[in-house]
């Protein structure tokens, strides 16, 4: 069965370095999106991507975020100088079109900012 | 703006009884609403979603939910647990087209033999 997949399963990071968490989703799946958990919270949407573009963002997706197809395969998600408060588990999610079309999620990177 | 609500961050039911894992939303825009399961060191998977069609909705692994409007409820059900459904429960809603998701705040569910 096809599914998302996520690199590294685990990360951790000096506070002020960079970062770029990668996805590989679905292969035929159009919207790409990247969701972060904090420790005891909700899961919150950070963005989405679709035509090689950003679709949608939050206020948390500030200018230390972005994202990026760069080929046919991978998504990535790139925090320019990370801040303890960075540190959760980042799930990345394909699906094969917006709205009510289920997403699949991969397992999730696990970033510890130290 | 859209929210979820989970009532209940923990329950604890026996094996063989009935599980209800509670989701209320607020939407100003007619909803489409999902649950999603998480067991551990995986993914978030879908379990069933409500699109506006019929009310009652069947999942997988024997769930299913009831989109209740006059209550803006869409709680989770399962007639007789199993030990295999302890995990965390998600339950979301999304009005966009870009298909972002707004989750609740998880409930984990325990399974006691």
């Amino acid at each position: 069965e096809p599914e998302v997949t996520q690199t590294p399963s685990h990360q951790v990071t000096q506070m002020g370095q960079e970062v770029i968490l990668r996805c590989v989703p679905i292969s035929n799946h159009l919207y790409f999106y990247w969701y972060r958990q904090i420790l005891g919270q909700k899961v919150e949407f950070l963005v989405s991507f679709y035509n090689n573009e950003i679709s949608e963002k939050s206020e948390i997706f500030d200018d230390q975020f972005s994202v990026e197809r760069p080929d046919g395969s991978n998504f990535t998600l790139k925090i320019r100088s990370t801040k303890l408060e960075d540190s959760a588990m980042y799930f990345c999610a394909s699906s094969g079109g917006g709205g009510i079309t289920e997403a699949f999620f991969g397992q999730g990177t696990r970033l510890t900012v130290v | 703006a859209q929210s979820v609500t989970q009532l209940g961050s923990h329950v604890s039911v026996s094996e063989g009884a009935l599980v209800l894992l509670r989701c209320n939303y607020s939407s100003s825009v007619p909803p489409y609403l999902f649950w999603y399961v998480q067991y551990p060191n995986q993914g978030l998977q879908l379990l069933l979603k409500y699109t506006s069609a019929a009310t009652l909705v069947k999942g997988i692994n024997g769930f299913e939910a009831e989109f209740k409007k006059s209550e803006t409820s869409f709680h989770l059900t399962k007639p007789s647990a199993h030990m295999s459904d302890a995990a965390e429960y998600f339950c979301a809603v999304t009005s966009s087209n870009t298909g972002k998701l707004i989750f609740g705040q998880g409930t984990t569910l325990q399974v006691k033999p």
